[in-house]
C-alpha cells in the first residue's frame, strides 16, 4: 500500500492565484483530513471528510474549499492565494472516527505564497 | 473547547537518561488522547494513544504516557533515551463528536550523544 500520498511536494503561487492540492489513500478509509503545520501552532484542522459525498469545517476554514467524490480522494482548493497562506499542508487518514483508531499522514505540500 | 497544551517548546536531554514531554488537556467527557512523532520533512507518525483502561499506555519505539486524570495531564515518556528520538513530539485530543483532532504546538526533542 502506498499509504496517504500528497501532491506536489512543493509549490509557490503568487497573490490570487487559485490551485488544487491533491490527497489520496488506498486504505479504504472513511476519515479524511486537511492540516496546516505553522511555526509555534502545531498542527490546525482546516477540514475533514466522514465518508464520500460528507465534508464539514475544522478549525480554520477560510480560504479553502474541499470536495469528497470518491473514498480514496479528498483535495484541498485555494480559491485566492494569500501570503497567509503560506504554510506545510498534511493530509490524513484514518479508518473510523471512532475516537480509537490513528491518524495516517502524508508527507506534506510546502506552499510559498508571494 | 476541546484543547491540548504543551508547555515546553524544546527538551533537551543526554542519551541513556530518561525523558519526559508534558501534555495538559481540556476537554468535555472522556478525553481521548494522543502523541503523534515528526521527524524532519516526513509527515506525522503515530505512537500511542489512551482512550480508557490502565493510565499507564505503552506505544511504538519503547514511548509509554501516563494519564492523570485529577491533573488532566498525559505526558509522554521514555526510561532510556536514544539520539534518533530527536523530533517534533504532538499530543493531541479528539474533539467530543470524535470528528475532529485538536494539536498542541509541539515539542522538540533533542537527545545529545
Amino acid at each position: 500500500n502506498a499509504g496517504v500520498t500528497q501532491t506536489p511536494k512543493f509549490q509557490v503561487l503568487k497573490t490570487g492565484q487559485s490551485m488544487t492540492l491533491q490527497c489520496a489513500q488506498d486504505m479504504n478509509h472513511e476519515y479524511m483530513s486537511w492540516y496546516r503545520q505553522d511555526p509555534g501552532m502545531g498542527l490546525r484542522l482546516i477540514h475533514y471528510s466522514v465518508g464520500a459525498g460528507i465534508t464539514d469545517q475544522g478549525e480554520v476554514p477560510n480560504g479553502y474549499n474541499v470536495s469528497r467524490s470518491t473514498t480514496e480522494d479528498f483535495p484541498l482548493r485555494l480559491l485566492s492565494a494569500a501570503p497567509s497562506q503560506t504554510s506545510v499542508y498534511f493530509c490524513a487518514s484514518s479508518e473510523f472516527t471512532s475516537g480509537d483508531n490513528e491518524q495516517f499522514f502524508g508527507p506534506g505540500t510546502r506552499l510559498t505564497v508571494l | 473547547a476541546q484543547s491540548v497544551a504543551q508547555p515546553e517548546d524544546q527538551v533537551n536531554v543526554a542519551e541513556g537518561n530518561p525523558l519526559t514531554v508534558k501534555c495538559t488537556y481540556s476537554v468535555s467527557g472522556n478525553p481521548y488522547l494522543f502523541w503523534y512523532v515528526q521527524y524532519p520533512n516526513r509527515g506525522l507518525q503515530f505512537l500511542l494513544k489512551y482512550i480508557t483502561g490502565d493510565n499507564l499506555v505503552k506505544g511504538s519505539y519503547g514511548f509509554e504516557a501516563e494519564f492523570n486524570k485529577s491533573q488532566t495531564s498525559f505526558h509522554l515518556k521514555k526510561p532510556s533515551a536514544l539520539v534518533s528520538d530527536s523530533a517534533l513530539y504532538f499530543c493531541a485530543v479528539l474533539g467530543y463528536n470524535f470528528n475532529k483532532f485538536y494539536f498542541g504546538s509541539g515539542t522538540k526533542l533533542n537527545v545529545k550523544p
